[in-house]
């Protein structure tokens, strides 16, 4: 069983330079989210999608763009990568609305 | 808007002894309330959840929350605390936009 999985796990960019980090998850899950963690800050949702087809804006979702390509799909893409951006990005899903998240492993992206 | 507050960014306790995560959280409606741990290394894990009913929810490792509306509260709670219950441990709120506290980390004495 698969679960979440985040294509790269590890990633380093120049400044200016832009990238997707791409998620899938196998469950049959409705809804997809993105965080990042930052030391001290906890999880700050970026984007989340609460449906096939829909995609809203969460606490942090300047400088990033996503695309919910199918159920399976919800990918995150810098289009023009900053130092503020070197994060651990952990892509989740949900059943529902309210169920438990289901986290993948986790993508390091250092911006130099 | 909602928010989660975890005053405590670190705790220390004796393994055996008894353990309290506090977290304060602001919502519009009934809120919808979890409470995540992270091990060294790990992904995030559930513990629990409240969606309604009963105010005193059980989760998995012997873990325990109870949901306090008039205090806006949802702390977390274990009778007694062993040494690999040493971890991050997340508050979270929201249905749709799952928002998270910024984390308590817990360390255990021998």
């Amino acid at each position: 069983n698969a679960g979440v999985t985040q294509t790269p796990k590890f990633q380093v960019l120049k400044t200016g330079q832009s990238m997707t980090l791409q998620c899938a998850q196998d469950m049959n899950h409705n809804s997809m989210y993105w965080y990042r963690q930052d030391p001290g800050m906890g999880l700050r949702l970026i984007y989340y999608s609460a449906s096939e087809g829909t995609t809203d804006k969460g606490e942090v979702p300047n400088g990033y763009n996503v695309s919910r390509l199918n159920k399976r799909e919800f990918s995150l893409r810098l289009e023009s990568a900053a130092p503020s951006q070197t994060s651990v990005y952990f892509c989740a899903s949900s059943a529902d609305r309210v169920g438990e998240l289901f986290f993948g492993e986790g993508s390091r992206l250092t911006v130099l | 808007a909602q928010s989660v507050t975890q005053p405590d960014i670190h705790i220390t306790v004796s393994e055996g002894a008894s353990l309290e995560l506090r977290c304060n959280y602001s919502y519009g409606a009934t809120p919808y309330l979890f409470w995540y741990v992270q091990s060294p290394g790990q992904g995030l894990q559930l513990l629990l959840k409240y969606f309604s009913g009963d105010t005193l929810v059980q989760g998995i490792k012997g873990f325990e929350a109870e949901f306090k509306r008039s205090q806006s509260s949802f702390n977390l709670r274990k009778p007694s605390v062993h040494w690999s219950d040493a971890a991050e441990y997340f508050c979270a709120v929201g249905d749709d936009k799952i928002i998270f506290g910024k984390g308590t980390r817990l360390h255990i004495l021998p």
